[in-house]
């Protein structure tokens, strides 16, 4: 069956560490991969989008960065955390019809 | 890009009773999708209706493409349909677009 997981589900990280966000699909090959974060009260916004290894698209300029180093693996970095990368991460994937979440990652920066 | 507005905000109701939630956009849409989010943040994938309506027990949706609108509704509203209630339109693919999300509707389904 086609899954995705994605770790770790809370994160507390003080602010100028690094921040790795891993997402990883089961049961397919070749997915269309995005990363979401959600604020606070807020809806949804893009961050990354993917369609082949290596290959990223960015939606709005920001602290972060995101990487494909294998067909089902979707990677969200920061060098620097920011107070402001605060927020609710969840990786997402278009199996047929539509978007399926993962799980989420719940980011503070303190 | 594509603006998509929802109603109400938030929304408080008795266990047993029947709610509307609607989405509006802004353009033009290939693909629409009503979202529950439930407390723990797990956004679960409700419908995927870019037109037309559809139903899944106590839930159904209508989408009016040419009037650039959605509407979710709950029957027989029960304490676990509480969370928060995302649509999201796309003009794309959606196996390789980008959806906007609205800011929800809270709903709170009080015993």
């Amino acid at each position: 069956s086609q899954t995705i997981h994605q770790w770790p589900a809370t994160l507390v990280q003080p602010v100028g560490s690094p921040l790795s966000l891993e997402c990883t699909v089961e049961g397919t090959s070749n997915p269309n991969l995005y990363w979401y974060r959600q604020a606070a009260g807020r809806g949804l916004q893009l961050l990354f989008y993917s369609v082949g290894i290596g290959q990223i698209s960015s939606e709005v300029p920001q602290n972060l960065s995101a990487s494909r180093p294998q067909d089902r693996q979707f990677i969200l970095s920061s060098k620097k955390l920011l107070l402001s990368d605060s927020g609710f991460y969840l990786c997402a994937w278009t199996p047929y019809y539509g978007y399926t979440f993962g799980s989420g990652t719940r980011l503070t920066v303190v | 890009g594509i603006q998509v507005e929802q109603s109400p905000p938030d929304l408080i109701l008795q266990e047993g009773a029947n709610s509307t939630l609607r989405c509006n956009f802004s353009d033009s849409v290939n693909n629409l999708q009503w979202f529950h989010q439930n407390p723990w943040g797990q956004l679960i994938n409700l419908f995927y209706i870019p037109s037309g309506t559809k139903q899944n027990g106590r839930l159904s949706a209508t989408t009016v493409a040419t009037e650039r609108y959605s509407l979710l509704y709950i029957s027989s509203s029960q304490t676990t349909d509480s969370g928060v209630y995302f649509c999201a339109v796309g003009t794309g693919n959606t196996n390789a677009g980008k959806s906007t999300f609205g800011d929800g509707t809270t709903l709170t389904v009080k015993p």
